[in-house]
């Protein structure tokens, strides 16, 4: 079935450092979302990526969806302490609804 | 706030027992999918409902069942617990099956003993 994965696990960073996380797919994607989930909290959608080599910026959030997509990339640029959480991407659709298995971001002020 | 609202979100059953978790979602969606996701994990895709009808189903067995209601609310009904499906309990409501996004609940914690 379908697997998608992301790197790195867990990340920790200087407060204004930039961060980056990868998701991979096993097969191609009809879109990919994202998501972040706060400690103890529940996932907020972020953004939705649909067209092969798409890029979408929300303020210092910058996404990526591949040439073949079948893989994405989330980028903060500047990080702070608000930006902790774990991060999902999510291939999503009418295929199965697949989370990655996310990435967790700590930022040390 | 017309947000997803779940109910309960704390429960305790013992092993054997049945539940049902209770999800309203977010006013004028339509679509709703449940997820598990036990600590430290992302979440797991149980199924998605539309139209009362279960559209998509994850990797869990016949022990987790669900329902649609009229009103797009739901259901999710878990028979002869086992102390592994303790987890929380995600239940995610959407417009047109998910292609916009999906708002999430706070969930449902439960505990099997």
């Amino acid at each position: 079935g379908q697997q998608v994965m992301q790197i790195p696990q867990y990340q920790h960073v200087q407060e204004g450092e930039d961060f980056t996380t990868y998701c991979n797919s096993s097969t191609t994607l009809s879109n990919i979302q994202w998501y972040k989930q706060r400690p103890g909290g529940h996932p907020v959608f972020l953004i939705q990526l649909v067209k092969s080599g798409e890029v979408k910026k929300q303020k210092r959030l910058t996404f990526q969806f591949g040439e073949a997509k079948k893989n994405s990339s989330l980028h903060i640029t500047a990080t702070q302490t608000t930006d902790v959480g774990t991060y999902f991407c999510v291939g999503g659709g009418y295929q199965k609804v697949t989370f990655g298995t996310g990435t967790k971001l700590q930022v040390i002020p | 706030d017309a947000g997803v609202t779940q109910s309960p979100t704390h429960l305790i059953k013992t092993r054997g027992q049945q539940v049902t978790l209770r999800c309203s979602p977010k006013s004028g969606h339509d679509t709703v999918s449940w997820y598990q996701q036990a600590l430290g994990q992302g979440p797991q895709f149980i199924f998605q409902y539309y139209e009362e009808e279960e559209r998509q189903r994850g990797n869990f067995p016949d022990r987790f069942s669900g329902h649609q209601f009229p009103n797009y609310s739901s259901e999710l009904n878990v028979n002869a617990l086992l102390l592994g499906d303790s987890a929380l309990y995600l239940c995610a409501s959407s417009l047109d099956r998910g292609l916009q996004g999906y708002t999430f609940g706070s969930g449902t914690r439960l505990t099997v003993v």
